[in-house]
């Protein structure tokens, strides 16, 4: 196992344009995080699944974001119309919780975007 | 609701000197704790965890933390500071099934 992976590393859009990332998770974790990091801040949580339901989702998250994990594998992560405010690092992370604890996120490398 | 604080933005040491970088956290009930590191353009690392047990904890590189609840604070430490050892630092608490992160330390390390 390889870790986190994250596709693509960057991605350069143009305003108004849609634009999807994909998170490969480590194959045990059952859980599946996505994050958005701005230059200078620490990461703000956006969603996360527990297997393949979705079971919270920040206010950050306007109605322009959709996020899936189809069979608690991958997740993708969609940004319907982009504006440029959405410029951001997007970082995914997976993670093993058992009976309530959960034991420490590994993070991929992250998608960063740039909304021109 | 759960919050991290690190008072400091940049923090430079010289190499081979101590460093200590601060982490205050905000949380009601017993936090989980956590330590990690982030090099430019990369994601994170984690360094270290406190889950509960010996406040004084291990991580990988040479760190260590020390959590005291006194004082709501989670710091860590490294005795002597190495130049890869230059870049971002962030203390998370877990809570309520995800992790908050502080707004992060730049460590710069002159040689």
């Amino acid at each position: 196992d390889t870790g986190v992976s994250q596709n693509p590393r960057h991605k350069i859009t143009k305003r108004g344009q849609n634009v999807t990332f994909r998170c490969d998770p480590i194959s045990e974790h059952n859980r599946l995080y996505w994050y958005r990091q701005t230059l200078g801040q620490g990461p703000e949580f956006l969603t996360y699944f527990q297997n393949e339901a979705q079971l919270e989702k920040s206010r950050l998250l306007s109605d322009r974001f959709s996020a899936e994990r189809p069979k608690g594998s991958f997740s993708t992560l969609e940004i319907q119309r982009t504006e440029q405010g959405d410029s951001a690092m997007y970082l995914c992370a997976s993670s093993l919780e058992e009976g309530g604890l959960d034991y420490g996120y590994t993070f991929g490398s992250g998608t960063r975007l740039t909304v021109v | 609701a759960q919050s991290v604080t690190q008072p400091d933005i940049h923090i430079t040491v010289s190499e081979g000197a101590s460093l200590e970088l601060r982490c205050n956290y905000s949380y009601g009930a017993t936090p989980y704790l956590f330590w990690y590191v982030q090099s430019p353009g990369q994601g994170l690392q984690l360094l270290l965890k406190y889950f509960s047990g010996d406040t004084l904890v291990q991580g990988i590189k040479g760190f260590e933390a020390e959590f005291k609840r006194s004082q709501s604070s989670f710091n860590l430490r490294k005795p002597s500071v190495h130049w890869s050892d230059a870049a971002e630092y962030f203390c998370a608490v877990y809570a309520g099934n995800m992790l908050t992160f502080g707004g992060g330390t730049r460590l710069m390390v002159k040689p």
